[in-house]
């Protein structure tokens, strides 16, 4: 079965301007959450969205946001992007049942600002 | 305010012995917790996990240990092999009422090298 794909794979954008990145999950997996992870900080959590509603939101500025579509896939925007925006953008999918806590990740997007 | 940390940034080992990787965390929320293995230029991987009303997992060379008294949890690797060598991140989270929210809180990820 097809694993988690994310597109683009590399992304190269100059202070300002705004980014929207994509992750489509396993079939059957209604849960997609997203990580950015940096050399400083790590990874971090960004959002959860389960059957198209935000559930769950990390510490991130309101600059990052995100939606789901019926058909699970999911998509990240970030407006105004700043330098330390730079990281790896990594999206997870999980079937979202009640104790359901694997995740499975994609191969990420290298977002690089400049 | 970390709350999920791998103290050991690199741990190297020889092949065919044991690899222990560690992790403690601060948060008593915490009640299920999982390790990821990550290449680079790709996503983690997940290898294995425990809920808090265990002590122990095991799935063929990898077993985690949860000592919940102390919040520390530990990767044993039997027998290692070279193609073990990744970097191990292991990753908390916390269920309200049972149910999952979806967000991992991740440690800084140990270097493990297994050399043949």
């Amino acid at each position: 079965k097809a694993g988690v794909t994310q597109t683009p794979r590399y992304l190269i954008k100059t202070r300002g301007q705004q980014v929207t990145l994509s992750c489509s999950p396993i079939s059957g997996h209604r849960s997609v959450s997203w990580y950015q992870q940096t050399p400083g900080q790590g990874l971090q959590f960004l959002f959860e969205y389960f059957s198209e509603t935000q559930r769950n939101k990390g510490n991130f500025p309101g600059r990052f946001s995100g939606r789901q579509f019926s058909n699970s896939r999911s998509e990240m925007n970030v407006s105004t992007l700043e330098l330390g925006d730079s990281a790896l953008y990594l999206c997870a999918g999980r079937r979202g049942a009640r104790s359901d806590n694997e995740q499975f990740f994609g191969p990420g997007t290298r977002l690089t600002v400049l | 305010d970390q709350q999920v940390k791998q103290n050991s940034p690199s741990l190297s080992v020889q092949e065919g012995r044991i690899s222990i990787l560690n992790c403690d965390y601060t948060n008593s929320m915490f009640d299920y917790f999982l390790w990821y293995k990550k290449y680079p230029a790709e996503g983690p991987t997940f290898l294995i996990s425990i809920s808090s009303i265990k002590d122990k997992n095991e799935d063929g060379r990898f077993t985690v240990f949860l000592n919940k008294s102390a919040k520390h949890l530990s990767l044993h690797i039997v027998p290692s092999q070279p193609g073990d060598s990744a970097v191990y991140f292991c990753a908390a989270t916390a269920n309200a009422g049972g149910t999952s929210y979806g967000k991992l809180t991740f440690g800084q990820g140990t270097i493990l090298t297994v050399h043949p």
